[in-house]
């Protein structure tokens, strides 16, 4: 079964410095998103990307975040300079026609 | 606003016993509903969805119920098994609003006992 996927697994970074969480969605899928889980939280929406472009975007997702889609098939999440409370687990997830979305496995991210 | 919640956050059955899992969402606006299930460090997996025209559907031992006059979703999971342990979010789509997000719930924990 086709999946997504995510590295790296795990990620510590400095508080201060720039991480790049890298996914491969599935191939023919023409919709991507960002969402983040806080331990114990729920998952939280943090942007969608279609078209080559950012279509909707949470309080979260301010100027410190950004996403590319620099080929066919990688979406990349850049925090700029990470904050402590940036440690979460972070989740990609696609669709190819707005329904059955799947979501990879996540990358945690620890800022110390 | 969107809102999706969870009437229990942690249900505790027998093995071998069915387990209902009870979801509440406010938006009137969603058209699709979805049932992940997580386990310890991994990512949300899909489970079962239905569509806001259905009220009800059937996958293997797990059944969605969809009750559009009070807002209320429910997983029914038949003859539970220890791998069913795992947290169960219901996450709902806004057809209208943008690229049409996911919008999750607070989610509950399912323990299965021996």
């Amino acid at each position: 079964e086709p999946e997504v996927t995510q590295t790296p697994s795990h990620q510590v970074t400095q508080m201060g410095q720039e991480v790049i969480l890298r996914c491969v969605p599935i191939s023919n899928h023409l919709y991507f998103y960002w969402y983040r889980q806080i331990l114990g939280q729920k998952v939280e929406f943090l942007v969608s990307f279609y078209n080559n472009e950012i279509s909707e975007k949470s309080e979260i997702f301010d100027d410190q975040f950004s996403v590319e889609r620099p080929d066919g098939s990688n979406f990349t999440l850049k925090i700029r300079s990470t904050k402590l409370e940036d440690s979460a687990m972070y989740f990609c997830a696609s669709t190819q026609n707005l329904f059955g979305y799947t979501f990879g496995s996540g990358t945690r991210l620890t800022v110390v | 606003g969107e809102s999706v919640g969870l009437h229990l956050p942690t249900l505790s059955v027998q093995e071998g016993d069915n387990s209902i899992i009870n979801c509440a969402y406010s938006n009137s606006a969603s058209d699709y509903f979805i049932w992940y299930k997580q386990e310890s460090g991994k990512g949300p997996q899909f489970i079962i969805d239905i569509r806001s025209n259905m009220d009800k559907r059937q996958g293997q031992r797990v059944t969605v119920l969809l009750n559009k006059t009070v807002k209320h979703l429910s997983l029914q999971i038949a003859a539970t098994q220890p791998g069913d342990s795992a947290v169960y979010f219901c996450a709902e789509r806004d057809r209208i609003q943008g690229a049409q997000k996911l919008v999750f719930g607070q989610g509950t924990r399912l323990t299965i006992n021996p």
